[in-house]
């Protein structure tokens, strides 16, 4: 059964700072990774999804890496904004259903 | 269009009442998930639909949690005789098909709490 861990539980840099959140998964064999944004009291927002067959993915000032064979998953935020504060949550999509982390909680200071 | 929505945002109930929660999925979308998230923690999988089909309700945590989808399209979470382990925010995910190349597309969540 796959199990997904993210590493901080929580963030809090100054405002303009690059960062990196870490997501690690025990089954190789993960079918796609997917990493998402919930803002306090909204559902979830996909942000990057990364195909089993791709090494990584980028939006914007989002740059997401998956390395299978070390069952982790990077995102890299570049430049943080205050508006980047929120809980970051990394997936295994699965063949059905997804498997989550528990989350990055990020505070952006000003 | 129209994204995923989830009535009602918040429920309060008291312990041992019935609560029943919707969902209404993006227009077209043949799959449909429910997820239940704990404080703190990440969404767990509780079951899915294809179309009016239930084809795995294994994350179901017991007998007093049912779930439905009659026509394919709105579904209704309900949980009988509810307790305080089951306060969490209830979400609702929808995609084109099934497999995990189709991307899921989340509600807002119902917020449960159970006094």
């Amino acid at each position: 059964k796959q199990e997904v861990t993210q590493i901080p539980a929580a963030l809090s840099v100054p405002e303009g700072e690059n960062l990196v959140l870490n997501c690690s998964f025990t089954d190789s064999a993960i079918y796609n990774l997917q990493w998402f944004r919930q803002d306090p009291g909204k559902g979830l927002t996909s942000l990057l999804l990364i195909q089993s067959s791709q090494r990584e993915q980028t939006s914007g000032r989002l740059n997401a890496s998956l390395d299978k064979s070390s069952g982790r998953s990077t995102l890299y935020i570049a430049a943080s904004q205050p508006g980047d504060s929120a809980t970051y949550l990394c997936a295994d999509t699965g063949r059905r259903a997804l498997t989550f982390g528990s989350g990055t909680r990020l505070q952006v200071q000003p | 269009g129209a994204g995923v929505s989830q009535s009602p945002r918040y429920k309060v109930a008291k312990r041992g009442q019935d609560v029943a929660l919707r969902c209404d999925p993006i227009s077209g979308h043949v799959s449909l998930f429910w997820y239940q998230q704990a404080l703190g923690q990440g969404p767990e999988f509780l079951t899915y639909f294809q179309n009016e089909a239930q084809l795995d309700k294994s994350g179901l945590p017991s007998d007093r949690f049912f779930a439905e989808r009659p026509e394919g399209s709105v579904s209704t979470l309900k949980i009988q005789r509810t307790q305080q382990e089951d306060s969490a925010v209830y979400l609702c995910a929808s995609s084109l098909g099934l497999s995990g190349s189709y991307e899921q597309y989340f509600g807002p969540g119902t917020r449960l709490t159970v006094t």
